[in-house]
């Protein structure tokens, strides 16, 4: 079975702070992704990779950026935290670019910014 | 751009039950569509995928059909059962596209 994991199932932190979101996943997937998910919104893809230190921007990147040093993992790095980045943040990832493949997802991060 | 709708927002039904909920999507030029299931505050579970070129695919108790065509898919849940329960998402992945556009959800619980 394919496991994408989450560093944080809940984190709150102060506005202005650094904040690292760490997804890891197991099995050799190319493709990773960002969301996040609110409210009346759904989710909404913030960034995502293809590769080892390839990246591109989703739909809405501003205030955050990503790290990917190893092909297992991917980071979500939120800058300066502002009290309009509190929300459900969901990690994907999804073999090789061929149109047949799942997208799998881990168990999200609950962040609160105060 | 691609519009993924899901009707009804919210759907309650007795223990037992065969019930449907409906996807459709504005855009037929899609690679495939992904159902999911999302418990209360955790991530998304795969339930199914349907292939562009496909017409419906089976697990279990689920089922779910695709009408390219005209932009819809539905998921037939027969014999619903209270651990049913739960927030399901429609995702279509548009061709050209890496992300999934999804859908806003249904609510759908099930009353012993």
């Amino acid at each position: 079975d394919v496991k994408v994991t989450q560093s944080s199932r809940y984190l709150v932190k102060r506005t202005g702070e650094k904040v690292f979101l760490e997804c890891v996943q197991d099995m050799d997937h190319e493709n990773m992704f960002w969301y996040r998910q609110d409210p009346g919104l759904g989710l909404r893809l913030i960034y995502f990779s293809y590769d080892v230190k390839m990246k591109e921007k989703g739909d809405i990147p501003e205030g955050y950026s990503v790290s990917r040093e190893k092909k297992e993992r991917f980071s979500l790095i939120l800058e300066s935290a502002s009290t309009n980045q509190t929300s459900m943040y969901l990690c994907a990832s999804r073999a090789e670019d061929r149109h047949t493949y799942e997208q799998y997802f881990g168990p999200g991060t609950r962040l609160t910014v105060t | 751009k691609q519009e993924v709708t899901q009707i009804p927002a919210a759907l309650s039904v007795p223990e037992g039950e065969n019930l449907v909920l409906n996807c459709s999507f504005t855009d037929s030029a899609i690679y495939n569509l992904q159902w999911f299931r999302q418990d209360p505050g955790k991530g998304l579970t795969s339930l199914l995928l349907i292939q562009s070129s496909q017409r419906e695919q089976t697990s279990g108790r689920l089922n779910a059909s695709l009408d390219k065509s005209s932009g819809r898919s539905t998921l037939y849940i027969a014999a619903s059962q209270p651990g049913d329960s739960a927030t399901y998402l429609c995702a279509v992945r548009p061709q050209g596209a890496q992300k999934l556009v999804f859908g806003q959800g249904t609510r759908l619980t099930i009353n012993p």
